[in-house]
């Protein structure tokens, strides 16, 4: 079974400044997917940026960048300019395309706190 | 487009209750996943279904938690009797390419008394 872990449970980061929240995750599988969600205080998990493992060049979406590790089984989410707006639960999720299901396994998630 | 509909948002039960989650995917998903979230953990796959068959349930408490999806659109989930432990957020998805991620609803908060 694939298991995803993020090591920080809480971060915070000055607005207009850079943070990077940091996953790992284990497989065995060669082909899969991997997601940032974000999850504000209204609870609905938003889509931030997806990455294809096959894919060598890291995803960006606008201030999104990730810094995707493949031997290393490393995925970093880099937010830049940070804004208020940001502050939310972020949580790494894996995605294994080879058992056909596509079913998404989450990490525990870091809570951001972007400070004015 | 319209998003993925949940009801109710908030719901205060006592343990040995049952209680019904309601979840209206995006027109056109034929992939819908009901997920729990206890609070400080990320979310767990409870049950797929595709269109109105189930894909995978293994990780649902079939003595207690079951869940339908009438004609391939909405689905109902149901916890009955409930335990103090169903204390979560429950959390509907739908998915029309499902590696491109999914669509989730805003959830339903469940406080077990």
């Amino acid at each position: 079974a694939q298991t995803v872990t993020q090591s920080q449970p809480e971060m915070s980061v000055q607005e207009a400044e850079t943070v990077t929240l940091s996953c790992t995750y284990d497989t065995s599988e060669n082909n899969y997917y991997l997601f940032w969600y974000k999850q504000p205080p209204s609870r609905q998990m938003i889509l931030v940026i997806r990455q294809e493992a096959y894919k060598q060049q890291n995803a960006t979406e606008n201030r999104f960048s990730v810094n995707f590790q493949k031997a290393a089984k490393s995925f970093s989410l880099k937010i830049s300019d940070s804004q208020l707006g940001d502050t939310a639960m972020y949580f790494c999720a894996f995605m294994n395309s080879g058992a056909g299901s596509y079913q998404l396994t989450f990490g525990k998630g870091t809570k951001l706190s972007v400070i004015p | 487009e319209a998003g993925v509909a949940q009801s109710p948002r908030y719901k205060i039960i006592e343990k040995r209750q049952s209680v019904a989650f309601w979840c209206n995917p995006i027109s056109g998903h034929a992939t819908l996943y009901w997920y729990q979230q206890i609070l400080g953990q990320g979310p767990k796959l409870l049950i797929q279904f595709q269109n109105n068959g189930v894909v995978d349930d293994s990780q649902l408490p079939k003595d207690r938690f079951s869940a339908e999806r009438l004609k391939g659109v909405d689905s109902t989930l149901k916890i009955q009797p409930a335990k103090l432990e169903d204390s979560a957020v429950y959390l509907c998805a739908s998915s029309l390419l499902a590696n491109y991620g999914y669509t989730f609803g805003s959830g339903t908060r469940l406080t077990v008394v």
